[in-house]
């Protein structure tokens, strides 16, 4: 299987402002997870968008989902500190999922 | 909530030794999987399970092998422990076989080989 890719591999932002993390795959898929990573954890499931949907919402999580370019966008809104985390995307295919390697997102107060 | 519960945060082994990481679900669920991360390479799987005595190759299952003769339990052995398998190892558990459902993971077991 192929990973995707994310990008960017670190980003460091003030508390409040947008963090935008983008995850481009190569195959086709079902669908397109979205997971957060805290140091030394294991993964949360944050949130999940189907190969039909375009956006999707979550609390202050949107997810844009571009089939066509193979490349999916999670937007973190009004950051704050504890969002401070890796994020991985991953996409589905039969069974299993792809893992990216993530971004390493740091918030500052 | 979904609880997966890894039995050791913290594992130093020697090599050569065989190696059991375990991890337990309590959620009833069907799937559950193995991975490893290292850093640069993200996380990687190594074996995955429908069901119970059923079990799947993932990407990377060289020097693995796994058992899961209840549907709660789901083990990772090293058969001959090598330094090249220190890493972290998370376990996962999904509901059923469709992907279109989450994965819950453990928080992980950070296992050193010496």
């Amino acid at each position: 299987s192929q990973q995707g890719e994310e990008d960017p591999q670190a980003l460091s932002i003030q508390e409040g402002e947008n963090a935008t993390m983008n995850c481009s795959y190569k195959t086709s898929i079902n669908n397109l997870q979205w997971y957060r990573q805290n140091s030394g954890r294991g993964l949360v499931h944050l949130i999940l968008i189907r190969s039909n949907e375009r956006e999707k919402h979550s609390g202050r999580l949107r997810v844009t989902l571009d089939t066509s370019k193979k490349s999916s966008s999670l937007l973190i809104t009004a950051s704050r500190a504890a969002d401070t985390a890796s994020y991985f995307c991953a996409f589905s295919g039969y069974s299993t999922l792809t893992f990216g390697k993530g971004t390493m997102l740091l918030v500052s107060p | 909530d979904v609880k997966v519960t890894q039995s050791s945060r913290y594992l130093v082994k020697r090599t050569g030794e065989k190696v059991f990481l375990e991890c337990v679900q309590d959620m009833d669920h069907e799937n559950m999987f193995w991975y490893r991360q290292d850093p640069g390479l993200g996380l990687r799987l190594i074996y995955f399970s429908y069901d119970v005595k059923m079990k799947e190759k993932g990407d990377i299952p060289e020097g693995y092998s796994v058992s899961r003769e209840k549907k709660e339990r789901f083990s990772l052995i090293l058969e001959s422990a090598s330094t090249n398998q220190t890493s972290m190892y998370l376990c996962a558990s999904r509901a059923t076989v469709t992907t279109n459902q989450p994965q819950h993971f453990g928080d992980g077991t950070r296992l050193s080989i010496l």
